[in-house]
């Protein structure tokens, strides 16, 4: 059964790179049906799409945070990764990696979703 | 601000039927189909509904969803205990380009 797992630093300092990274494990993160997305949850409050990307490169961010964000696929290690630069304490939240199915028959959806990890952005 | 428009709170008793709304505008709902997510205390969210109505293996058919316009609903029959959770609906928006999600409504079973 297919599994998402987060990872990477539980506290980054202001002004620096967040940087995560998502493990696919019983499946292959190389399928043209499959776009791979990092969503994020300041604690109390709700979701918000950061962005994602296909294997093949093609990557999708949220306008308020493109100018931040980089998210990159490495399919020999069925892996994508997310860093975030310029981080601030308002970057703080649980955040989540999950598979964005796009066909005819599973709708457009982020369908199987990682258990997330929280990252507290404090000095 | 949420793009996509939720009541924050939900209540209801056991048995009975819920009902959760997601306001949307033209350019995500009345344009794309509609998800809803079920976020139990401390777990990530997971896929509920798909394509405005359509169940995921394994989701009991307790859980309805529809579309009319640029508006959502999430329908909860029969509620039981173990429904109470946070409830949000998403969809695609095609002016941002980009997946928008509602503010999140907290369902209470009294």
């Amino acid at each position: 059964q297919l599994q998402l797992q987060e990872s990477g630093p539980g506290l980054v300092k202001p002004s620096e790179t967040l940087s995560l990274t998502c493990t696919v494990s019983a499946d292959s993160i190389s399928s043209n049906a499959y776009y791979w997305g990092w969503i994020r949850q300041p604690p109390g409050k709700g979701l918000e799409w950061i962005g994602g990307i296909h294997y093949g490169g093609t990557t999708y961010y949220n306008p308020s945070l493109k100018s931040r964000v980089t998210i990159s696929v490495d399919t020999s290690n069925n892996q994508f990764s997310l860093k975030l630069s310029s981080v601030t304490a308002a970057d703080t939240a649980v955040y989540y990696c999950a598979r964005h199915v796009s066909t005819a028959v599973m709708g457009n959806a982020f369908d199987i979703w990682g258990q997330g990890t929280m990252v507290t952005v404090s000095s | 601000q949420s793009v996509l428009t939720q009541p924050p709170s939900a209540s209801g008793t056991p048995g009975q039927r819920v009902t959760i709304s997601c306001s949307g505008s033209s350019s995500n709902i009345g344009s794309e189909t509609v998800n809803w997510y079920q976020q139990l205390p401390g777990t990530a969210p997971k896929l509920l509904i798909y394509s405005n109505n359509q169940r995921p293996s394994g989701v009991p058919d307790r859980f309805s969803g529809s579309k009319s316009g640029t508006s959502a609903s999430l329908a909860i029959g029969g509620l039981q205990s173990e429904d109470e959770a946070d409830y949000y609906c998403a969809a695609w928006d095609d002016s941002l380009n980009g997946w928008v999600f509602g503010g999140g409504t907290k369902l209470t079973v009294l």
